[in-house]
């Protein structure tokens, strides 16, 4: 069964500051996918990542995929309170069911303070 | 993308009761999903509904008590049966986009006293 951790469930962090939020996963994938979700709210899809050095930048959140060592990476630069949300890294599991399942890590929660 | 509405939006029952919950997209989707999210947690894929076919669950949900209809393209329901509070969460519907992408509809919070 395919697992997704996250480090850390928890992020306090200072407005203008960088800080990495890691996504490892148990088993071979080639997807994975960024979400964030504001309390109350439903997700809303950040990034796509489909290949293995797969790199996107959305404004201050960047994220990458090294499918070899099974981790992906959503890096924040310059924090900005608007940031202050749960982010979720999901992991496909392709081949190994006849459907598409995603499966979602724990959760980041996220705190950009003034 | 997709514009997906579900409907309730919120609701508080008894237990004992049973729920159904709509998902409407404005697009024909092949499959589409349900999730649970429970206070605090993550999503948990409940189930995968193709059109035509019988949903798929997941280990440790089962059809009598979470029944899915996939009428069509465009349309899911998902009822939560004889409700006790270990079922108070936000079920949440999604759909795969082409190969890629999974959007997500605004959610149902629910409350069972």
């Amino acid at each position: 069964e395919l697992k997704v951790e996250q480090n850390p469930l928890f992020l306090s962090m200072q407005e203008g500051k960088n800080y990495t939020i890691y996504c490892n996963y148990s088993t071979t994938s080639d997807r994975l996918y960024w979400y964030r979700q504001d309390p109350g709210k439903s997700l809303e899809s950040l990034f796509v990542l489909l290949s293995n050095g797969a790199v996107k930048q959305e404004g201050r959140l960047m994220a990458s995929l090294d499918t070899k060592a099974r981790l992906s990476t959503l890096h924040i630069t310059a924090a900005v309170h608007d940031l202050s949300a749960t982010y979720f890294c999901a992991v496909d599991m392709g081949m190994k069911t006849s459907y598409d399942k995603v499966i979602f890590g724990p959760g980041t929660s996220l705190s950009v303070i003034p | 993308s997709a514009v997906i509405s579900q409907k309730p939006s919120r609701d508080i029952c008894q237990r004992g009761t049973s729920l159904t919950i709509q998902c409407q997209v404005d697009s024909q989707v092949t499959m589409m999903f349900w999730y649970r999210q429970q206070p605090g947690q993550s999503l948990t894929l409940i189930a995968t509904a193709n059109q035509g076919s019988e949903a798929t669950y997941e280990s440790g949900f089962v059809i009598d008590k979470f029944p899915i209809s996939r009428p069509n393209l465009t349309f899911s329901t998902l009822t939560v049966s004889n409700m006790s509070p270990e079922d108070s969460s936000i079920y949440l519907c999604s759909v795969e986009v082409g190969w890629n992408e999974q959007f997500f509809g605004p959610g149902t919070r629910l409350t069972v006293l």
